[in-house]
């Protein structure tokens, strides 16, 4: 099955800095990757995803990368702001496997801003 | 829209007891699914349900959980008897069946076995 890997654990950045988080899967059938975050006590909320024919997608301050030959993908936040402090997990799926979405998750980065 | 329902938000039981949760998934969501969240790890897919059949439950410890989806939208999901590692958030998550689909999360219950 597929395997996520997620990096670093925990992220504390300034205020204003960006903030990089990389994940690795194993599994190339995998064609569908999302990010959730997740804050204290709170439900995971998808804020980006990014599916395999495209190499890079932005929204607002927030950017996902993809890269299918070495099977890795990154979240890109900048200007941090204090707000964006909360649990990140990356994920992956292989959507033609079967009907709707079987995550996998990496096991999340705590990011802390200070500001 | 409203998000998914589950319910309770928290129980606290005994080892070696049951209990059960219950889901119910935005209306017209075709797909459900149970994920166990640990303290400090990323969510673990459970089961997956398509209306009410099951998709994959490899992950699902057969010996001690259970759950259905009766009719195609609500679902329970029940433990028998209880162990101590089972002290998660369950969350359940509904979805469209169409492919790069969102899967919309519920608040969890936290489960503390003691």
């Amino acid at each position: 099955g597929e395997n996520v890997e997620q990096h670093p654990s925990t992220l504390s950045v300034q205020e204003g800095d960006s903030a990089v988080i990389k994940c690795t899967y194993s599994d190339s059938a995998s064609n569908y990757f999302p990010w959730y975050k997740q804050e204290l006590g709170k439900r995971p909320q998808l804020i980006i995803d990014i599916r395999s024919n495209v190499g890079e997608k932005k929204d607002q301050r927030i950017a996902v990368t993809l890269n299918k030959t070495a099977k890795h993908f990154s979240l890109h936040i900048t200007e941090t702001q204090p707000e964006d402090s909360a649990v990140y997990f990356c994920a992956a799926s292989d959507t033609n496997n079967n009907a709707g979405n079987m995550l996998t998750f990496g096991g999340g980065t705590r990011l802390m801003v200070k500001p | 829209e409203a998000g998914v329902a589950q319910s309770p938000r928290y129980k606290i039981i005994e080892k070696r007891q049951s209990v059960a949760f219950w889901c119910n998934p935005i209306s017209g969501h075709a797909t459900l699914y149970w994920y166990q969240q640990i303290l400090g790890q990323g969510p673990k897919l459970l089961i997956q349900f398509q209306n009410n059949g099951v998709v994959d439950d490899s992950q699902l410890p057969k010996d001690r959980f259970s759950a259905e989806r009766l009719k195609g939208v609500d679902s329970t999901l029940k433990i028998q008897p209880a162990k101590l590692e089972d002290s998660a958030v369950y969350l359940c998550a509904s979805g469209t069946d169409r492919m790069y689909t969102e899967a919309f999360f519920g608040q969890g219950t936290r489960l503390t076995v003691v």
